[in-house]
């Protein structure tokens, strides 16, 4: 069965550094996302990606975060200036029609440690 | 968007069925019911969708009541492995999830 990678697994990074963590989504899927989930609370809605733009983003998603598909099979966030509030785990996940009614699939995850 | 509401936390035996209850008094028409499971430390995932009336697959039924405002989860048999968080989401219009609590599961021998 196809599925949703995510490269590293574990991320540590100081404080102000960037960083960038990738994604291979499932082949044919159009529409991509990005979702972190702080140790302990709720997975939360970063951003969706569409057609090569952000269709939507929370209010999470601010000026510090970016997405980007580089090529035909990585999706990337790259966060410039990390915080230490930005330690969380990060999931990406895919689909192929978007909207209600197509299951989303998600990545392992990210854990990224922010020093 | 609609809000649901489910147990914090359930605790059951292996071999039982686990019946997980969600309130979605707020549901829209559109709105599909959708159940993730998740591990520690894992992406959630997907285990039933339904939009109304009865949906099974292989590894859960879904129980809609004809006014939509709940939903339950229904896991037959279940066994260690089965001890997850549970989330219920109500998807509306546009691409992303909303994540409640979800429901920790126990699963106890």
């Amino acid at each position: 069965e196809p599925e949703v990678t995510q490269t590293p697994s574990h991320q540590v990074t100081q404080m102000g550094q960037e960083v960038i963590l990738r994604c291979v989504p499932i082949s044919n899927h159009l529409y991509f996302y990005w979702y972190r989930q702080i140790l302990g609370q709720k997975v939360e809605f970063l951003v969706s990606f569409y057609n090569n733009e952000i269709s939507e983003k929370s209010e999470i998603f601010d000026d510090q975060f970016s997405v980007e598909r580089p090529d035909g099979s990585n999706f990337t966030l790259k966060i410039r200036s990390t915080k230490l509030e930005d330690s969380a785990m990060y999931f990406c996940a895919s689909n192929f029609r978007g909207g209600a009614s197509d299951t989303q699939y998600f990545g392992p995850g990210t854990r990224l440690t922010v020093l | 968007l609609a809000k649901t509401t489910q147990p914090v936390s359930m605790d059951s035996y292996e071999g039982q069925e686990v019946n997980i209850t969600c309130s979605h008094n707020n549901i829209a028409t559109n709105d599909y019911i959708t159940w993730y499971q998740q591990f520690p430390s894992q992406g959630p995932r997907f285990i039933i969708q339904g939009y109304k009336t009865k949906v099974t697959n292989e590894v859960a039924s879904l129980f809609i009541p004809a006014d939509r405002k709940s939903s339950t989860l229904s896991l037959p048999r279940v066994s260690l492995s089965d001890t997850a968080v549970y989330y219920c989401l109500v998807e509306s219009a546009g691409n992303m999830l909303t994540f409640g609590g979800g429901t920790r599961l126990m699963v106890k021998p």
